[in-house]
């Protein structure tokens, strides 16, 4: 099936940097779901995003829907060792009974001291 | 909030044998349930779709006879998985949809491993 471009694929980072990471589509998508997976655990949802341009923030990660609606952003300020994870965007079509939601390809998120 | 519960969480089973694996959202009503296959360092791949008292819905190249998915009520989901092998082993993870917005909720995901 369809899978979303993320970048980067993975990164290495010192404690307390910002991170950014970007999802690409091509085509476009009524929602935006970010989700964090731990080694051996399910994904967790951080944000959604439901409107093109809509800024939203959950503590330390601000996430973005793009304008054109076929891309987002994540980004995590002041990075700490539990941010160690696979991050994945997921877009949605319509919101509706049939629709389903596409993922990334994932970005792996590596936090040294 | 909007907690999904897997059982098993891992499972080991010998090749021939059937395996279930039970998806429930324990505070909400879910009247989508879907079920995803991870491989080692790869995305999540989706199974099936599965509608509370309905048949479930599989992607291309899913075995319906093989990958038995039973969504018997708005709160549980089953995939049972025939006569395993090997390359079955993987990690299974379930996901249910609430109807505010249709945020998706995962579970913690189940290991199988067919020996």
């Amino acid at each position: 099936g369809q899978q979303l471009n993320q970048s980067p694929q993975s990164m290495f980072i010192q404690e307390g940097e910002d991170v950014s990471m970007n999802c690409t589509s091509s085509s476009i998508f009524n929602t935006w779901l970010w989700y964090k997976q731990d080694p051996g655990e399910g994904p967790v949802l951080l944000i959604a995003l439901y409107k093109a341009g809509e800024l939203t923030s959950n503590g330390r990660l601000t996430a973005q829907f793009g304008i054109t609606r076929k891309d987002s952003f994540l980004n995590i300020s002041a990075s700490i060792p539990s941010d160690v994870g696979i991050y994945f965007c997921a877009g949605q079509a319509y919101t509706g009974t049939a629709s389903k939601l596409t993922f990334g390809t994932g970005t792996r998120l590596q936090v040294t001291l | 909030g909007a907690v999904v519960s897997q059982h098993p969480s891992w499972v080991i089973c010998k090749s021939g044998t059937s395996v279930k694996i039970e998806c429930r959202s324990l505070d909400f009503q879910a009247t989508t349930m879907f079920w995803y296959r991870q491989f080692p360092k790869q995305s999540l791949m989706l199974m099936a779709t599965s509608n509370e008292g309905s048949k479930a819905t599989y992607e291309q190249g899913v075995e319906k006879d093989k990958f038995l998915i039973n969504h018997a009520s708005l709160t549980l989901s089953t995939l049972t998985v025939t006569s395993a092998h090997p390359e079955d082993s993987s990690f299974y993870i379930c996901s249910a949809r609430t109807g505010v917005k249709y945020e998706q909720y995962f579970g913690p995901g189940t290991r199988l491993t067919v020996t």
